[in-house]
């Protein structure tokens, strides 16, 4: 069975900090990998997925098949990246698998 | 297209009542999903349809959850009777068929 673990519940950071978000999956095929964002009481929307490579708000993510790892990173953090993360593994059936997410706060 | 909508937007209610939340795909997706938010769990599926049929109901909770989804523009989830630890924010979501969900602004429900 597919699983997606993102280990840190909070990761707090101060303005300007570089961030790294972590996520690990689990899954016997070729994964497709997302980060999904939900600002405050706002819906969760698509930062982005990795087959399309891109930079994102200045977020930026790398498949490991290796280490079966797909964090999202920032070199300098904003206090309106402050948000809820979720890393999300697509199988074959499109059907996602969404860790249980990663609360992120930028400080002043 | 105004996206993924979702009624009602908040919805309180005591043990034992009903509750019918409703959501509005976006037209063309051929996937819908359900979905349950709570501080302790993160984001649990509770069911997939695929063209308006269940495909996958394993994570709907307990024989007081149904869904349903009569045509391509509509779908409901339905709790009867509902508990308190049903309170949570209940998203829906709906998919073109590329793994990309597409998310309505959740239904939150408290059950006093």
């Amino acid at each position: 069975a597919q699983r997606v673990t993102q280990p840190e519940k909070l990761l707090s950071v101060f303005k300007g900090a570089p961030v790294e978000l972590k996520c690990n999956y689990s899954y016997s095929g070729s994964p497709e990998l997302f980060w999904y964002v939900q600002y405050s009481r706002q819906r969760l929307q698509l930062l982005l997925r990795h087959i399309s490579r891109e930079s994102i708000k200045g977020f930026t993510a790398d498949l490991n098949k290796g280490e079966t790892s797909f964090h999202l990173k920032k070199p300098f953090a904003q206090e309106e990246d402050s948000a809820m993360y979720y890393c999300a593994l697509s199988d074959r059936s499109y059907i996602p698998t969404f860790g249980r997410g990663t609360s992120l706060i930028v400080h002043p | 297209d105004a996206g993924v909508i979702q009624s009602p937007r908040h919805e309180v209610t005591e043990m034992g009542q009903e509750v019918t939340l409703r959501c509005k795909p976006i037209s063309g997706h051929n996937s819908l999903f359900w979905y349950r938010q709570t501080m302790m769990r993160g984001l649990e599926l509770l069911i997939y349809f695929n063209n308006n049929v269940p495909i996958d109901d394993s994570g709907m909770p307990e024989d007081r959850f149904s869904a349903k989804m009569p045509n391509a523009s509509f779908s409901t989830l339905k709790i009867q009777p509902s508990e308190p630890r049903d309170s949570a924010v209940y998203f829906c979501a709906s998919g073109p068929g590329t793994g990309e969900l597409f998310f309505g602004e959740g239904s939150r429900l408290t059950v006093l």
